[in-house]
């Protein structure tokens, strides 16, 4: 079982929907993370937030706009998306934003775009 | 730049044998060092991980690793190996002083009965 919560677990939309992810911790964690996981590849860096503020954007397209509403809430607005944003995104957490914390992962979102 | 190479793409071993993952890692000083499991349709699972002292540290599952500096290396290993370890398993790097995880392409393995 995972101490990370996202919903929901697979997503099917069309290019003109608006959606949202849900990622939920209650470790007491203050960092979360997006990543998007594109198959047999590793996690890419997509945001990072850090006591409520967005502190790392990787250059993600404006089609993706994250929100964190409190420290234990993470939500990923999706809207006009392509098909080759089609992937799993996962959401992570650690305790801070010092780099020896471990990032404990949630089991994704499969979102495929039609 | 900071960089994370796992040299093998796929490995297959038979179950009840050992085990060894490899993991380089690029980078000037020591990073924070980690290795996670992610099997189908799941999440990335923490093993173990490394920040200082003894260079041999034990994860969950079984597993251990072992850093050695002047190889820049923290290879993985498992003296024997259960079926249900097929997986895809990714080593990462946390330069000091980043929210930023780098990892390495991953090794996927197969356990035959």
């Amino acid at each position: 079982d995972t101490e990370v919560t996202q919903t929901p677990k697979h997503l099917v939309m069309g290019m003109t929907n608006k959606k949202s992810l849900k990622c939920e911790q209650h470790m007491g964690h203050r960092a979360m993370y997006w990543y998007k996981q594109k198959a047999k590849k590793p996690p890419e860096l997509m945001f990072v937030y850090s006591y409520e503020k967005l502190s790392i954007n990787e250059s993600v397209p404006s089609r993706f706009s994250p929100e964190c509403p409190n420290s234990s809430l993470l939500n990923l607005h999706l809207h006009a998306l392509q098909p080759e944003d089609s992937a799993l995104y996962l959401c992570a957490s650690s305790q801070g934003d010092t780099s020896n914390q471990p990032q404990h992962f949630g089991d994704g979102t499969r979102l495929s775009i039609l | 730049a900071q960089s994370v190479t796992q040299p093998d793409i796929h490995i297959t071993v038979s179950e009840g044998a050992s085990l060894e993952l490899r993991c380089n890692y690029s980078y000037g000083a020591t990073p924070y060092l980690f290795w996670y499991v992610q099997s189908p349709g799941q999440g990335l699972q923490l093993l173990l991980k490394y920040f200082s002292g003894d260079t041999l540290v034990q994860g969950i599952k079984g597993f251990e690793a072992e850093f050695k500096r002047s190889q820049s290396s923290f290879n993985l290993r498992k003296p024997s190996v259960h079926w249900s370890d097929a997986a895809e398993y990714f080593c990462a790097v946390a330069p000091y002083n980043t929210d930023k995880l780098i990892f390495g392409t991953g090794t996927r393995l197969q356990v035959f009965p």
